[in-house]
């Protein structure tokens, strides 16, 4: 499979723990967003990188949230002190240079699903 | 700053037509993404509009008007496996916006 993958698939936490999620992108994707969903909502952008740079963060990126992309390949997205707010879907995409601008498409991963308790 | 507005939900029945509508404030415009979202898995690619006009693809075909912020996606011919959520997504600068989704059910 060369999609986007996303590890783990399904987290259980208790409130207060750290989480960690990992995504791979498409192997020739130099472009890697996360974003976040809950139920019945659209995703919301959290950041993004553009090799091992990241270019953007939103400021629902709060202090106890970090992204890294160290050598621009596999991202990782660390959640402290999870509270039960965090309990959502956490997409990761991957996307070629200049992309949306340019009509490239951004794909998903089947995403992280994080429950805090 | 972005505004996406999108319907919660339609329903329709097996082999109509379904309109979703999306209209959008969005600074630095500069197209706009249509995504399918089955309950629990990922976004799917289905279309994109840069300039204004009718974009068909098969079943599916994606409208957009720029200087009215109004697109929308029409879903010809509907079957069973339609019933998903319809993403509608402004680009700008360098990432997507999605608006809240547009759950679609259809009956038999």
């Amino acid at each position: 499979d060369t999609g986007v993958s996303q590890d783990p698939r399904h987290k259980i936490t208790k409130r207060g723990q750290n989480v960690t999620f990992r995504c791979d992108p498409i192997s020739e994707h130099n472009r890697l967003y996360w974003y976040r969903q809950t139920l019945g909502q659209g995703p919301e952008f959290l950041t993004y990188f553009q090799n091992e740079a990241q270019l953007e963060k939103s400021r629902l990126l709060s202090d106890r949230f970090s992204a890294e992309r160290p050598k621009g390949s596999f991202s990782t997205l660390e959640i402290q002190r999870t509270e039960q707010g965090d309990s959502a879907m956490y997409l990761c995409a991957s996307s070629l240079p200049k992309t949306p601008e340019s009509g490239n498409t951004i794909y998903f991963g089947e995403g992280s699903w994080l429950t805090v308790v | 700053g972005q505004n996406i507005d999108q319907p919660t939900e339609m329903t329709a029945t097996e082999g109509a037509i379904v309109q979703i509508n999306c209209t959008y404030q969005t600074s630095g415009f500069n197209g706009l993404f249509w995504y399918q979202q089955h309950a629990g898995e990922a976004p799917t690619f289905l279309s994109y509009n840069v300039l204004d006009g009718l974009e068909e693809k098969g079943r599916f075909s994606s409208f957009l008007s720029r200087s009215k912020g109004y697109s929308y996606l029409l879903l010809k011919e509907l079957q069973m496996k339609d019933s998903a959520s319809y993403l509608c997504a402004p680009a700008a600068g360098n990432k997507l916006t999605f608006g809240g989704g547009t759950r679609v059910l259809v009956k038999p």
